[in-house]
């Protein structure tokens, strides 16, 4: 089945600086990927996604970037604000189901 | 923005034992999903169901397992009987539809299994 990983398992960014999260997936009939944040003590919480058929989507200082061909796909978190600071999640899915495969997570701190 | 509810948000109870975990999906919400998270392990999926079926199980979902949602009120996972593995955080997921996998999800359940 598809497996999903999450390469930074922790990253820390100054206030104002952009942080760049990495996934990879390995099932090319992936279609879907979504990204998810934890903050502590509280649920997952979707922020964006992006389907395969574009390779970039923007939403306010996130930018999500999708390459079909390397089976890899990122977040961009810009002029980054402490309440930023959580875990995020990204996922994959694929279009015939809505079984969501995630990754481990990562936990973004960002200083102020 | 949209809410699902978990009932409990703890649960202790001992092995052998039948527990139920309860989710209060989204109102207008149609799908629902089970996912399972061991502590400090990937969360990963068990079941999805619509419309009074399961639609798809993962291999975690074990024939100790069953979800039902009689008469639209909660979603609810039963696990009879229980055994020491299953302690994990159960998080309870609804979306409104099925292609666009847009899923919300509940604060989780934490299960110890003593």
């Amino acid at each position: 089945g598809e497996k999903v990983e999450q390469h930074e398992s922790t990253l820390s960014v100054r206030e104002g600086d952009s942080a760049v999260i990495n996934c990879t997936y390995t099932d090319t009939a992936s279609s879907y990927f979504p990204w998810y944040k934890q903050e502590a003590g509280k649920s997952l919480h979707f922020v964006i996604d992006i389907r395969s058929n574009v390779d970039r989507k923007q939403s306010q200082r996130l930018i999500v970037l999708l390459d079909k061909k390397a089976k890899r796909f990122s977040l961009h978190i810009t002029a980054t604000q402490p309440e930023d600071s959580a875990i995020y999640f990204c996922a994959a899915s694929m279009s015939s189901n809505n079984r969501i495969f995630f990754g481990d997570g990562t936990q973004l701190v960002v200083k102020p | 923005g949209p809410k699902v509810l978990q009932i409990p948000s703890h649960q202790i109870i001992d092995m052998g034992q039948m527990v139920t975990l309860n989710c209060d999906p989204v109102s207008n919400h149609l799908y629902f999903y089970w996912y399972k998270q061991i502590l400090g392990q990937q969360m990963e999926f068990l079941v999805n169901f619509y419309n009074g079926k399961v639609m798809e199980k993962s291999k975690l979902f074990k024939d100790q397992f069953s979800v039902e949602r009689p008469d639209g009120s909660y979603f609810t996972l039963k696990i009879q009987p229980t055994a020491l593995e299953d302690s994990a955080v159960y998080f309870c997921a609804s979306s409104s539809d099925w292609t666009r996998a847009e899923q919300f999800f509940g604060p989780g359940t934490r299960l110890t299994v003593l």
